[in-house]
């Protein structure tokens, strides 16, 4: 069964203190891990996609990146505004294009 | 450009009710999916929609559970006889008919079940 694990569920951290998310999977081929952010009362922001093992990407102080059984997010020196829900999602292939999501990790920088 | 948009934002219904939700797509995405994200757990796949193929219902939790889509725009999601378990926030994404194109997310509509 297509699984998606995330851990820790909830991070504290202080501004710049750096730090890593993790995203265990499980499917049946994979065609797409996805990284996502969601805010109180709003739906999830796309981040970035990683297709293949090594693949790795960045935005401003996010850094993504995909083993065959994992990957990572990492935050470098987060600010307050980086305080948000982080989901992971997998897609497998075949002719579904649905996402399956993990729990999620909450983060919380604190000034 | 415009993203997704969902209506009603917030629906609160007795038990036993049907209710309808609303889900427009980004411009020129084919592809359409609904989530149910319950209090504390992760986004439960439902429903997703690609051009004029077949559904892929393999994700509605029963029968009293359907939704629509016409031709490559709006999207309604029905539920009949509303139960407690059904609260929850039901969230809309598009996404191009790309494999592995990132979708793209509404911000759902809370619904509550009184």
């Amino acid at each position: 069964e297509d699984q998606v694990t995330q851990s820790p569920e909830a991070l504290r951290l202080q501004e710049g203190e750096s730090s890593s998310l993790n995203c265990s999977y499980t499917v049946s081929g994979l065609r797409g891990l996805f990284w996502y952010r969601q805010d109180p009362g709003k739906g999830p922001e796309f981040l970035f996609t990683l297709y293949s093992a090594g693949e790795e990407k960045e935005k401003e102080r996010l850094k993504a990146t995909l083993t065959k059984k994992e990957s990572f997010l990492h935050i470098t020196a987060p600010k307050p505004e980086d305080s948000a829900t982080y989901l992971c999602a997998v897609q497998a292939s075949g002719n579904t294009g649905k996402l399956i999501f993990g729990q999620g990790t909450t983060l919380q920088v604190k000034p | 450009g415009a993203g997704v948009s969902q209506s009603p934002s917030n629906k609160v219904t007795e038990k036993g009710k049907d209710v309808e939700l609303r889900c427009d797509p980004i411009s020129g995405h084919t592809a359409l999916y609904w989530y149910r994200q319950r209090l504390g757990q992760g986004l439960e796949f439902l429903i997703y929609f690609q051009g004029n193929s077949a559904p892929d219902k393999s994700g509605l939790p029963s029968d009293r559970f359907s939704a629509e889509r016409t031709g490559e725009s709006v999207s309604t999601l029905t539920i009949q006889r509303t139960q407690q378990e059904d609260s929850a926030v039901y969230l809309c994404a598009s996404s191009t008919r790309d494999r592995g194109a990132p979708q793209h997310f509404g911000d759902g509509t809370r619904l509550s079940i009184l």
